[in-house]
């Protein structure tokens, strides 16, 4: 089955720095590649994702890039605020095939203000 | 998107008993999962539950602990019987939103099993 690892597991970085988090996946039939950002007492949030057929998609201060040769993905948030602190997941599936999400271990990002 | 509710929100429990969850849908989706996110840790699938069919269980997870109920496209329950502390955990469903590949879930259930 699908395996997904992710990197790091805690991230601090000052407010207004970047913060990337990258994950590696390990069936290469896998085509859709979501993120989700979960605050403390909170259901998972969808925050962005990409299609196997998509390098790169950006929405607003989030982007996402994907290689699918070399099976890695990775989150990239600009400009973080305090608010962006949160724990951050990555997940793989295969659309209709299941669609069932392998989550990656989760990054939990702290924001110094 | 989907908006989804789950109740109870919280719950603590004597071991040996069993709590059902509910999950409501303000739509009609095909597909629902129920996760499991142990204290500290990521989330992993407990079963698939279809409308109509029975629900499919991943590796490690039976129906007579886990019995699963999809009467209809915006509801589900996911039952925990005969619990132990070990069952401890934040209970999740989701839901693939209809005609495309997001899945949206619920703000969970915390159980304590004491």
């Amino acid at each position: 089955g699908e395996n997904v690892e992710q990197h790091p597991s805690t991230l601090s970085v000052q407010e207004g720095d970047s913060a990337v988090i990258k994950c590696t996946y390990s069936d290469s039939a896998s085509n859709y590649f979501p993120w989700y950002k979960q605050e403390l007492g909170k259901g998972p949030q969808l925050i962005i994702d990409i299609r196997s057929n998509v390098g790169e998609k950006k929405d607003q201060r989030i982007a996402v890039t994907l290689n699918k040769t070399a099976k890695h993905f990775s989150l990239h948030i600009t400009e973080t605020q305090p608010e962006d602190s949160a724990v951050y997941f990555c997940a793989a599936s295969i659309h209709n095939a299941g669609n069932m999400l392998t989550f990656g271990g989760g990054t939990r990002l702290m924001v110094k203000p | 998107s989907a908006v989804i509710s789950q109740k109870p929100s919280r719950d603590i429990c004597q071991r040996g008993t069993s709590l059902t969850i509910q999950c409501q849908v303000d739509s009609q989706v095909t597909m629902m999962f129920w996760y499991r996110q142990q204290p500290g840790q990521s989330l992993t699938l407990i079963a698939t539950a279809n409308q109509g069919s029975e629900a499919t269980y991943e590796s490690g997870f039976v129906i007579d602990k886990f019995p699963i109920s999809r009467p209809n496209l915006t509801f589900s329950t996911l039952t925990v019987s005969n619990m132990s502390p070990e069952d401890s955990s934040i209970y999740l469903c989701s839901v693939l939103a209809g005609g495309t590949y997001e899945q949206y879930f619920g703000p969970g259930t915390r159980l304590t099993v004491t």
